[in-house]
């Protein structure tokens, strides 16, 4: 299995800044994904970050808002860029190990003031 | 593309009794097929997964799922529920090299 970090747990933000979301997974997946939930919401897949090139991004979400990197195979960032309150959400990393099963870190809780 | 439904959306059960959570998929392609659950304020832990093999998958605390390929269901089933099965619990549907796709989510709520 797959043991997923995130940082920072929890932040609370002003509206119109950004926030960067750390993901580190103790062994090298090929691949890694990011999610959103909601309050009281189920998962909303953002995007797959692809090591060495752009993430595919699902409809509804755009590279200028959600920025994400994947500079390697254990680690990855996802941008909140230009927050306004209704991006206030638990962001989640999940990373895909072998025999097809998906793993998930923690979460961070971001509030958007 | 493939979809999760999940029919109930919450389900009330008393202690000791059995519980069925509802999950259909649909895809034009083969899937596997997964139960996560989320207790209040904590993350997601995967409860199965079916990839192949025997359809009656068993799972972590007590739970045991049943993949149905002509009815294309993956319904969660417990004989006897605890208060602490409480939670909120999303099935999952995902292709060969995609991503996960979840449910919206059944509240199951055991009281005693």
């Amino acid at each position: 299995s797959a043991v997923i970090s995130q940082k920072p747990s929890r932040d609370i933000c002003q509206r119109g800044t950004s926030l960067t979301i750390q993901c580190q997974v103790d062994s090298q997946v090929t691949m890694m994904f990011w999610y959103r939930q909601q309050p009281g919401q189920s998962l909303t897949l953002i995007a797959t970050a692809n090591q060495g090139s752009e993430a595919t991004y699902e409809s509804g979400f755009v590279i200028d808002k959600f920025p994400i990197s994947r500079p390697n195979l254990t680690f990855s960032t996802l941008t909140v860029s230009n927050m306004s309150p209704e991006d206030s959400s638990i962001y989640l990393c999940s990373a895909r190990g072998a025999y097809n099963e998906q793993f998930f870190g923690p979460g961070t809780r971001l509030t958007v003031l | 593309a493939q979809s999760v439904t999940q029919l109930d959306s919450q389900v009330p059960v008393f202690e000791e009794a059995p519980v069925e959570l509802r999950c259909n998929y649909s895809s034009s392609v083969s899937v596997y097929l997964f139960w996560y659950v989320q207790y209040p304020n904590q993350g997601l832990q995967l409860l199965l997964k079916y990839l192949s093999g025997s359809t009656l998958v068993k799972g972590i605390n007590g739970f045991e799922a049943e993949f149905n390929k002509s009815q294309t269901s993956f319904h969660l089933r417990k004989p006897s529920v605890h208060i602490s099965d409480t939670a909120e619990y999303f099935c999952a549907v995902m292709q060969a090299g995609t991503a996960l796709i979840f449910g919206k989510g059944t509240t199951l709520s055991v009281s005693s």
